[in-house]
């Protein structure tokens, strides 16, 4: 069964640009989540998604992210514009429904300078 | 709200010791838990579950798990360490009221040749 894929693995870009991720999860998996790992802590969940429909976004800053699951398949995160603060691994999970166990992709690294 | 502490940031042990990492989470209903593990340079996976049943789960590689709910600990072991185990090692929580994956900050294991 293939995985959850992301893409770029690797992102630098300057504060105040824009950039945007990308996650295909595991078909037939409803629920996908992007969290956002700082270096030294766990993953922070920054947004839900329940095919289509977002569960759960209450740690998503607004002001400067977004993300969107249309069709309920893949899905985009986008933040416009960088802080430095944003620097971090940003991870892709799907599961099947929202009480079953994540499997997670391989992360994009952002580096924000 | 509800938390999840990892004992130790960084654990050294030589091969062949035994291994225990501990987690405790702040939730008094019911849970599921999980351990997480993400080698170097790879992405994080699931090495073992509790949802119901026996308290004393098995996961992949020898790891085991033993969920004590007076204690609100779901502690990590393993009786004899490997180098291949050098990984950092996260403990997850979610409750049954909105199934959202609270992580723990991680534990750091270096296995010694």
């Amino acid at each position: 069964e293939a995985g959850v894929a992301q893409s770029p693995r690797y992102k630098i870009i300057e504060k105040r640009q824009s950039v945007a991720f990308w996650c295909n999860p595991i078909s037939g998996h409803a629920t996908l989540y992007w969290y956002q790992q700082i270096l030294g802590q766990g993953p922070k969940l920054l947004i839900q998604f329940q095919n289509n429909g977002v569960v759960d976004d209450s740690q998503l800053p607004k002001d400067r992210f977004s993300a969107e699951r249309l069709k309920g398949v893949d899905s985009t995160l986008k933040i416009q514009p960088a802080k430095l603060e944003d620097s971090a691994v940003y991870l892709c999970a799907s599961s099947f429904g929202r009480s079953y166990e994540q499997y997670f992709g391989p992360g994009t690294r952002l580096t924000v300078t | 709200a509800q938390s999840v502490s990892q004992h130790n940031h960084h654990v050294i042990l030589s091969e062949a010791a035994s291994l225990e990492l501990g987690c405790n989470y702040s939730y008094g209903g019911t849970v599921n838990l999980f351990w997480y593990v993400q080698y170097p340079g790879q992405h994080l996976q699931l090495l073992l579950k509790y949802f119901s049943g026996d308290p004393l789960v098995k996961g992949i590689k020898g790891f085991e798990a033993e969920f004590i709910k007076s204690k609100f600990s779901f502690n990590l072991r393993k009786p004899s360490v490997q180098w291949s185990d050098t990984a950092e090692y996260f403990c997850a929580v979610t409750a049954d009221s909105n199934y959202q994956l609270i992580w723990g900050a991680g534990t750091k294991l270096i296995i010694k040749p």
